[in-house]
């Protein structure tokens, strides 16, 4: 079974211009998180979708991100327009959505570098 | 306050002797706690997962949870050098809500 899959796994950009990062959850997972990782810091939590509705994005920083989920399978996190606090590394993690614990499993990341 | 702390390290512990990392949370209501294992530049992965007071072993692994104290721990027996790596310690109030990640505790299995 394939894991969590992120894609692109690196992304360069201007300061300004449009990324646009993909994730791909684990087949059945309704649960699909966004984190952040900023150089020497902790993962920091964005938002949180259960299937295709946001259930918790408290975590966005500002209205330049932008979190979808299409029909509750793959999600994209597009960032407009970019800043240079907005390198760093962007992960994805999904998990089941029934019973008393879920595991929540990573994607490999996209390291996001603004300049 | 921090919703789950944990001390930065590096922790360093000669190989083949028991690594405990120590994790405390500050959320009464939080369920389940997890462990994951991050290695430089990679994915964290899931290495433990709690939510019932007590002992949970898996192979060299052993989780530890005490709710009336809000701490968590991870003890590694017999610990290798591939077990050199940064351990998050993580919380979360129940199985639809966010995960809560501690800042990490470098692991370093000196031979």
């Amino acid at each position: 079974e394939a894991g969590v899959t992120q894609f692109p796994s690196h992304s360069v950009i201007e300061k300004g211009q449009t990324v646009t990062l993909r994730c791909d959850p684990i087949s059945g997972h309704d649960n699909l998180y966004w984190y952040r990782r900023v150089m020497g810091k902790e993962i920091k939590f964005l938002l949180h979708f259960v299937k295709e509705s946001k259930q918790d994005e408290s975590g966005m920083p500002n209205n330049r991100f932008l979190a979808e989920r299409t029909g509750g399978t793959y999600s994209t996190l597009k960032v407009q327009p970019a800043e240079l606090e907005d390198s760093g590394v962007y992960f994805c993690a999904s998990s089941q959505g029934s019973g008393y614990i879920a595991e929540a499993f990573f994607g490999q990341g996209t390291r996001l570098t603004v300049v | 306050q921090k919703e789950v702390e944990q001390n930065s390290g590096p922790l360093s512990v000669p190989e083949g002797a028991i690594a405990s990392l120590n994790c405390t949370y500050s959320d009464r209501v939080s369920q389940s706690f997890f462990w994951y294992r991050q290695y430089s530049g990679k994915s964290p992965e899931l290495i433990m997962s709690i939510y019932s007071n007590g002992d949970k072993e898996d192979g060299r692994f052993t989780a530890q949870l005490n709710k009336a104290s809000q701490y968590v721990s991870l003890l590694i027996r017999d610990s290798q050098p591939s077990d050199s790596a940064t351990y998050l310690c993580a919380a979360q109030y129940s199985s639809a809500s966010k995960i809560i990640f501690g800042s990490g505790t470098r692991l370093s299995i000196r031979p």
